[in-house]
Formats: structure tokens, C-alpha cells, sequence
């Protein structure tokens, strides 16, 4: 199957500072990527649809100054989470989806971020 | 109703057996169906999608699909304690084709050896 990639895969950051995660189709091309965020035991959600060369679209309840999303080219994507605090300490899961394979969202590895 | 339903379980089995594992979705026009699986603390990854009514084999996992019931399933052979994760369920809901997949709270399978 295709391969997303994730990085960093894991940070640590102090209360107040931003962190960037990229995420990266390797092998095909993504003009849709996807951001979730995941807390310990529950489901996945969806906090943001990436669009290359558009707006992001975000989910109700995500703010969208909080969390920057950038889909500068067809193989990249970026979630910004500035001024982190404690409550956004996650996991980090972004997707990519493939049009050349009926849709199918391949996900990246994760990034889990802890904020102290 | 959520739009794709799960049994949170857990489902268990025992080591060889066949786990069946049951989705049911609502919307019709849904076009393509996709079983993840997931491990504790790492990201989904796929198993096998489907598209047409009937099954779909890929070695141990078979896909069956029923567009008339709006139900599709995921069928393990010869369980295994490696198979062990949540299971989640992913409908496309079509449209434009710029929707994400909608997630089931997923199934968690044990299996005992």
C-alpha cells in the first residue's frame, strides 16, 4: 500500500510554544490530507480537512487559529499547534487520501505530543 | 443513529478460530467500505477495502459486503494473538469526493491463546 509518513514522530514542548508536524505522501500524490487527533482509549477524530492550494476546511470545535494547516504541495501537509497548553497533549494522526485507489485514506504513523 | 455503527466489544476468541467482525452503516450512498486495524498507542492501518456486493478475499481477512442491508463485515481466519487490536470500520460517503472517510468507534478483538 502507499506510504504516509509522520515527523517528528514524538515532541515534548513547554506550555506556550508552537509545534510543527508534517506529514507526506511518499509514493503518490495527495491533493486531500487529513488531521485527527486521538486521546488514550478513544475514537479518532477529525479535526481538519488540508486541501493543496486551498483553505483547510475544520471540524465544529476546532479552532482553526490554534491549529494552523498548511498543503503548500501535493505531497505535503502541515499542522501548526500554537501556543500549546497541557490540553493538547495528544496523538497526532494525520491521513492522505488516494484518488487512484477508491479513495482509500493511508494514514501516517502519528505524532504524540506532550506539553508540559 | 451514528452514520457507521460498531460493536465496541471486546469480541473474543480463541487462537484458529474465525472472528466476524459486523458494521452496519446509514447512508445509501455510500460507495466504498474500508477495514483498518488499529494496535494499542499506534496509527490505523488498512486491512482491505470493498466496493462491490459479495466478499473479497485477501489472505486471512475476507470482506463481505451488502449494499441492500447497508452492512459489511470482516471476517478473520485462523485467529491469531498478533491479531489482537481495535478494528475500525470506514464508509466513503461520496459526494464530491472531498469528505473523509466516516470512522466506526472501532471493535476490539482478543484473541486468547
Amino acid at each position: 500500500g502507499a506510504v504516509v509518513s509522520q515527523h517528528p514522530s514524538w515532541v515534548i514542548c513547554k506550555s506556550g510554544t508552537s509545534v510543527k508536524i508534517e506529514c507526506r505522501s511518499l509514493d503518490f500524490q495527495a491533493t486531500t490530507m487529513f488531521w485527527y487527533r486521538q486521546f488514550p482509549k478513544q475514537s479518532l477524530m477529525l479535526m481538519a480537512t488540508s486541501n493543496e492550494g486551498s483553505k483547510a476546511t475544520y471540524e465544529q470545535g476546532v479552532e482553526k487559529d490554534k491549529f494552523l494547516i498548511n498543503h503548500a504541495s501535493l505531497t505535503l501537509s502541515t499542522l501548526t499547534v500554537t501556543s500549546a497548553h497541557p490540553e493538547d497533549s495528544s496523538f497526532y494522526i494525520c491521513s492522505a487520501r488516494d484518488r487512484t485507489s477508491a479513495d482509500t485514506q493511508y494514514f501516517g504513523p502519528g505524532t504524540r505530543l506532550t506539553v508540559l | 443513529q451514528k452514520e457507521v455503527e460498531q460493536n465496541s466489544g471486546p469480541l473474543s476468541v480463541p487462537e484458529g478460530a474465525i472472528a466476524s467482525l459486523n458494521c452496519t452503516y446509514s447512508d445509501r450512498g455510500s460507495q466504498s467500505f474500508f477495514w483498518y486495524r488499529q494496535y494499542s498507542g499506534k496509527s490505523p492501518e488498512l486491512i482491505m477495502f470493498i466496493y462491490s456486493n459479495g466478499d473479497k478475499e485477501d489472505g486471512r481477512f475476507t470482506a463481505q459486503l451488502n449494499k441492500a442491508s447497508q452492512y459489511v463485515s470482516l471476517l478473520i481466519r485462523d485467529s491469531q494473538p498478533s491479531d489482537s487490536a481495535t478494528y475500525l470500520c470506514a464508509v466513503n460517503p461520496g459526494g464530491t469526493g472531498r469528505r473523509a472517510l466516516t470512522f466506526g468507534s472501532g471493535t476490539r478483538l482478543q484473541v486468547q491463546p
